[in-house]
């Protein structure tokens, strides 16, 4: 079956820009998560989603961050007036349920020139 | 947050050589573990999941140590394509209050 997918799959802005990312998480997972790598670093826990709400959203790193699920599928991560230390990838991944195996989209690779 | 250590690395290690690295996490609570691969910009992959009584996968043994909390990943017979970062997860079971992924530790594998 279909795997996560996430669009766009690479993503340059200009500072000061909005971006909006995309997830699409299997289908029947009710859990979905975003997470962030920075070059070299290790996975950066954003925000969680159980169906549409967020239950969890102390991870997000300023309010220029925000995420919102909807139908309990699509999910979509804006990032507001961007900074060149937003650059990263920004992953996607979704779990039947919370704490299950949690299966990764390709990631968006955000570039804030 | 709850904590997961893993030694960065990296290991250099010969093909055909055994493997051998440990994960420890701070948190008593943590129920679920896994081990995911990740591999030069790509997403990281489930691996193997970690049962208390200790689990196998072809070469690749994982065991749990509640006691001293840790996670351990042993390869044998490694592969020039066992050639990635490993990353420890541990959770604590219902929600995401307890999804913590350690920073990796970097595997290479030498001809």
């Amino acid at each position: 079956g279909a795997g996560v997918s996430q669009s766009p799959s690479n993503k340059v802005t200009e500072k000061g820009k909005d971006v909006e990312l995309r997830c699409d998480p299997i289908s029947g997972h009710t859990a979905l998560y975003w997470y962030r790598q920075s070059l070299g670093q290790g996975l950066e826990f954003l925000i969680y989603f159980q169906g549409n709400s967020a239950p969890d959203k102390s991870g997000l790193p300023s309010d220029r961050f925000s995420a919102e699920r909807t139908g309990g599928s699509v999910s979509t991560l804006t990032i507001q007036r961007t900074q060149q230390e937003d650059s990263a990838v920004y992953l996607c991944a979704s779990s039947l349920n919370p704490s299950d195996t949690q299966y990764f989209g390709p990631g968006t690779r955000l570039t804030v020139l | 947050r709850k904590e997961v250590e893993q030694d960065p690395g990296p290991f250099n290690v010969p093909e055909g050589a055994t493997v051998a690295f440990n994960c420890t996490y701070s948190n008593s609570a943590s129920q679920s573990f896994f081990w995911y691969r990740q591999d030069c910009r790509k997403e990281p992959k489930l691996l193997m999941s970690v049962y208390s009584s200790g689990n196998e996968d072809g070469r690749f043994t994982a065991q749990l140590n509640r006691a001293s909390q840790y996670i351990s990943l042993l390869i044998r017979d490694s592969k020039l394509s066992d050639s990635a970062t490993y990353l420890c997860v541990v959770t604590q079971g219902g929600g995401a209050d307890g999804l913590t992924f350690g920073k990796g530790t970097h595997l290479i594998i030498q001809p």
